[in-house]
C-alpha cells in the first residue's frame, strides 16, 4: 500500500515561531502537494513540487515556503506563524495523471 | 463562482437508503476524482474517472463529460459511510502535475 506520512497529527505553536511540517511518501511519486483545508473553503493548494528541488506556488503561497531535497520528502515551512494559519494541513503525492494519495493531516493551532 | 460545485452540502440519510451526491464543474478536465474524508482528517481516493461509470462495492461513480457533471451513488447506505465526500477535477490545462480543483465537500450522516 502507498503510504504518505505526515510527521504530526496535532501541533500547537506560538505566533512568530518557525514551523516545519514534514511529509514522506514511499512510492517514488514525482508529484507532491501541500494543501490547507478550512471549513467552507475546501482544500486549497499552497505549493506543489514535480521533482526534487523543483517547486511551484499554488493558490495561497503567502506566508509559506517549501523544500524538496529528496524525492520522498516534501516539507512545508511557516516562516513566522500567525493565527490565520491555524488550519488542517494535508500532504498528497501522485504519479502523472493518476490518483492522489493523501496523508492523515496535521491540525495546526497557532496561539 | 467556484469551478467545482457540489450538492448537497449536507445530507442526512437513514441506514439502507440510496444516496446521490452531485458534482458540476466548469473547466475542461482530464479526470474527475471522488475522495472520502472521515472525522480525524485522512483522505482516501475512491474513484478517478474520465468517462462512463465505475463501481466498487456499494459505491458507484458516473460522469457525463458533455454536461460536465458527475455523481457518486451509495447503495444500501450504512452508518460507517458517514464522512465528507469531496469531488475534485483534474483540469486538462494542468499537465502532468495532476493539480486538482476541489469542491467544498458534502457532509453525509447515515443514521441507524
Amino acid at each position: 500500500d502507498v503510504k504518505v506520512t505526515q510527521s504530526s497529527r496535532y501541533l500547537v505553536k506560538r505566533t512568530g515561531e518557525k514551523v516545519f511540517l514534514e511529509c514522506v511518501q514511499d512510492m517514488d511519486h514525482e508529484n507532491m502537494f501541500w494543501y490547507r483545508q478550512d471549513p467552507g473553503l475546501g482544500l486549497r493548494l499552497i505549493y506543489f513540487s514535480y521533482d526534487v528541488k523543483m517547486k511551484e506556488k499554488g493558490d495561497i503561497p503567502e506566508g509559506y515556503s517549501v523544500s524538496r531535497e529528496k524525492k520522498e520528502r516534501f516539507s512545508l515551512i511557516l516562516e513566522s506563524a500567525s493565527t490565520n494559519q491555524t488550519s488542517m494541513y494535508l500532504c498528497a503525492s501522485s504519479f502523472e495523471y493518476t490518483e492522489a494519495f493523501f496523508g492523515q493531516g496535521t491540525r495546526l493551532t497557532v496561539v | 463562482k467556484n469551478e467545482v460545485e457540489q450538492s448537497p452540502q449536507n445530507l442526512t440519510a437513514q441506514e439502507g437508503e440510496f444516496i446521490t451526491i452531485n458534482c458540476s464543474y466548469s473547466v475542461g478536465i482530464s479526470a474527475l476524482h471522488w475522495l472520502q474524508q472521515h472525522p480525524g482528517g485522512g483522505i482516501v481516493s475512491l474513484f478517478m474517472l474520465s468517462s462512463g461509470k465505475k463501481k466498487h462495492g456499494r459505491l458507484i461513480a458516473t460522469i457525463n463529460i458533455q454536461e460536465k457533471h458527475s455523481s457518486l451513488h451509495i447503495t444500501a447506505s450504512h452508518p460507517r459511510d458517514s464522512a465528507v465526500y469531496i469531488c475534485a477535477a483534474a483540469p486538462n490545462y494542468g499537465g502532468a502535475t495532476n493539480k486538482l480543483i476541489f469542491g467544498t465537500g458534502t457532509l453525509l450522516a447515515v443514521q441507524p
